[in-house]
């Protein structure tokens, strides 16, 4: 099973660009990378997902590098309703969670 | 979007009674179901994982007899904590993915916060 690796916690200022990294160096090739995020005493949302092109929604941009080792997620405008911890999952039969990345966005 | 409603969202409950704890899947047919627990400043940990008409499987350390899993229909998932007891307080999530369609997105219920005194 690939595993996945992120920071424990990150700060980011309201209204910067919040960069996310995830480690997966062993990704199998049909293996795509999710993100979710938790924001507190709520289930987790859905925010993207790539195979191995650049994606873009209305919530985040998703950059995956050439080798597909690592990605990252960019919330483009960070606001303060952004924080949450931010999971990067690589799917497979079931959905597991790592530990995650802490977002702090403060004023 | 999908949405998977999850119910109730908080319960209180005595030292070895059990409690229910429902997931519907609302606006799409929901093949498999999984269930998590996640406790407090920790991430959430796959407890079990129900398709419908089948036994569910329970992950490793995950007793089977005391976290009932029924999975009857395509809408509808049930996990029913029995004889709780304090260790059991959790808030436990369900999960599920649309059977068809072109996106593979998982799409959680709000979460139940269990608390057993």
């Amino acid at each position: 099973d690939a595993k996945t690796t992120q920071p424990t916690s990150m700060d980011c200022a309201e209204g910067r660009a919040a960069n996310l990294p995830c480690n997966h160096s062993t990704i199998s090739g049909n293996e795509y990378v999710y993100w979710y995020r938790q924001i507190h005493s709520q289930g987790p949302q859905y925010i993207i997902h790539g195979l191995k092109n650049n994606e873009t929604n209305e919530m985040a941009s998703l950059i995956i590098t050439e080798d597909r080792k690592s990605s990252t997620l960019i919330l483009p405008h960070a606001t303060l309703r952004d924080t949450a911890v931010y999971y990067c999952i690589v799917q497979y039969s079931t959905l597991t969670f790592g530990k995650g990345t802490m977002l702090l966005v403060s004023p | 979007g999908a949405v998977v409603s999850q119910h109730p969202s908080w319960v209180i409950c005595k030292s070895g009674t059990s409690v229910k704890i429902e997931c519907r899947s609302l606006d799409f047919q929901a093949t498999t179901m999984f269930w998590y627990r996640q406790f407090p400043k920790q991430s959430l940990m796959l407890m079990a994982t129900s398709n419908e008409g089948s036994k569910a499987t329970y992950e490793q350390g995950v007793e089977k007899d005391k976290f009932l899993i029924n999975h009857a229909s395509l809408t509808l998932s049930t996990l029913t904590v029995t004889s709780a007891h304090p260790e059991d307080s959790s808030f436990y999530i369900c999960s599920s993915i649309p059977m068809a369609g072109r996106t593979t997105e998982a799409f959680f219920g709000q979460g139940t916060r269990l608390t057993v005194v």
